[in-house]
């Protein structure tokens, strides 16, 4: 596989910003998608998800945008704050059946400046 | 509150003993999953369940053993022939209807030296 180096990408943002933090897919099959916040020392704890009948979906200060065109998925946090400082990870799952494994992103470690 | 829980929280082995990771969750959810993360990476798969006395091996399967016993409970036997044991170890649970999200506990540091 993939060879990951130590470092993350990191997108540093003024505390009361937007952020965007991006995500690409390579899998057309791919159907249901979704965004999780790891701080840490901690699992990763679920944000919002998306399926793929859908472009957009809105939840309590996140947005997630779904281009099936460019297999690009992002998740926008609105007037960000110290405590969304963490990694984003975005995950999605094929169009099989049964529960079949989330394939995880890298991951973007969002960094707040107060 | 249903949840999963992971314990314990840290763990230090010595090289070549096996050790077993707990995984525990009331959320009456189907299947479960283990994967391993290392410091900046992502989520690797080792070993998922879809249903009770069924398992599947994921991305890095070589070196851990599983079972599923029963619905509540999914435990991670990391053996000595796992080359590289130090890691993070999370598992998760997801409800069998549809699509939807992975719950995760809050992870077991494993370090083998």
């Amino acid at each position: 596989g993939e060879s990951v180096g130590l470092h993350l990408p990191t997108l540093s943002v003024q505390e009361g910003d937007n952020s965007i933090i991006n995500c690409a897919y390579s899998n057309s099959a791919s159907d249901y998608f979704i965004w999780y916040k790891q701080e840490s020392g901690k699992g990763p704890q679920f944000i919002i998800d998306i399926r793929s009948n859908m472009d957009k979906r809105q939840g309590q200060r996140v947005t997630v945008l779904l281009n099936k065109t460019v297999k690009h998925l992002s998740l926008q946090i609105a007037a960000t704050q110290p405590g969304d400082s963490a990694v984003y990870f975005c995950a999605e799952n094929t169009r099989y059946s049964g529960n079949t494994p989330l394939v995880f992103g890298k991951g973007t470690r969002l960094s707040v400046i107060a | 509150d249903g949840g999963i829980t992971q314990s314990p929280k840290y763990l230090f082995r010595k090289e070549g003993q096996n050790v077993t990771l707990s995984c525990e969750q009331n959320l009456n959810h189907d299947a479960m999953y283990w994967y391993r993360q290392d410091p900046g990476q992502g989520l690797r798969l080792i070993y998922y369940s879809q249903i009770v006395n069924d398992f599947q091996k994921g991305d890095i399967a070589e070196g851990y053993s599983v079972s599923r016993e029963k619905k509540e409970s999914f435990p991670l036997t990391v053996t000595s022939a796992q080359k590289n044991p130090t890691a993070f170890y999370l598992c998760a649970s997801r409800t069998g209807q549809g699509r939807s999200p992975l719950h995760f506990g809050n992870g077991t540091r494993l370090t083998v030296t």
